[in-house]
């Protein structure tokens, strides 16, 4: 129990375009969802905690307007990334609170080209 | 404010062997629980452990271990007859009162030699 399905896994897309990535729990109504966003060999900084209904709270330095974050339903959360550029490629992994604990999805590799 | 840190960021260890992942954290809340997770070159994370700030004992499942040292503020993976398998990055990670969001250490990247 207690999955998270995250798409797509990986995307290409061109500089400038936007990106929308998935994350659907299946079993379980996520009603908080985290963003992480992780470089190659690097750790998962958290981008922003999203909660079903309102407004996600964006850590220091993440940019509201390029990384919209919706979380409409129990089951959904998305993130978009806006006017994508070759700087955002990136690993982008979400993680939803389970009952007994956290969950991920596995992740979804963005390149920008 | 919280914080976890990773000092190793490579590690090597022969097949069959023990191995240590050190593991350091600060915290002001009383209340706090530390993961530890694997992550293969897939990406996909995978939870290995959970150790809760309350909790008496060490916690162990299977081949692995936490060595909780609550004065120390250390919480120590120990993976216990290494395997091929278990090469990966391993991440510590710890979250305040329950609910909170998780913040991770840097990493540290596991090679287990034949």
């Amino acid at each position: 129990g207690a999955v998270v399905s995250q798409h797509p896994s990986r995307v290409i897309c061109k500089s400038g375009t936007s990106v929308k990535i998935e994350c659907r729990s299946l079993d379980f109504q996520a009603t908080t969802m985290f963003w992480y966003r992780q470089f190659p060999k690097k750790s998962l900084m958290l981008m922003a905690t999203s909660n079903e209904g309102s407004k996600a709270t964006y850590e220091q330095g993440v940019e509201k307007d390029k990384f919209l974050i919706n979380h409409a339903s129990l089951t959904l959360s998305t993130l978009t990334v806006t006017s994508a550029h070759p700087e955002d490629s990136s690993f982008y992994i979400c993680s939803a609170m389970a009952a007994y604990g956290y969950t991920f999805g596995s992740g979804t590799r963005l390149t920008v080209v | 404010a919280q914080k976890i840190t990773q000092t190793q960021p490579g590690m090597f260890v022969q097949e069959k062997e023990a191995v240590t992942l050190d593991c350091t954290y600060d915290t002001s809340d009383p209340s706090y629980g530390l993961f530890w997770y694997k992550q293969p070159s897939s990406g996909e994370m995978i939870f290995l452990i959970y150790q809760g700030s309350y909790d008496q004992q060490n916690a162990t499942e299977g081949r692995y271990s936490l060595n909780f040292q609550k004065a120390r503020k250390s919480a120590n993976l120990v993976i216990s007859a290494s395997q091929l398998g278990d090469s990966a990055m391993y991440f510590c990670a710890m979250r305040g009162p329950p609910g909170g969001k998780l913040i991770f250490g840097q990493g540290t990247e596991l090679s287990v030699k034949p």
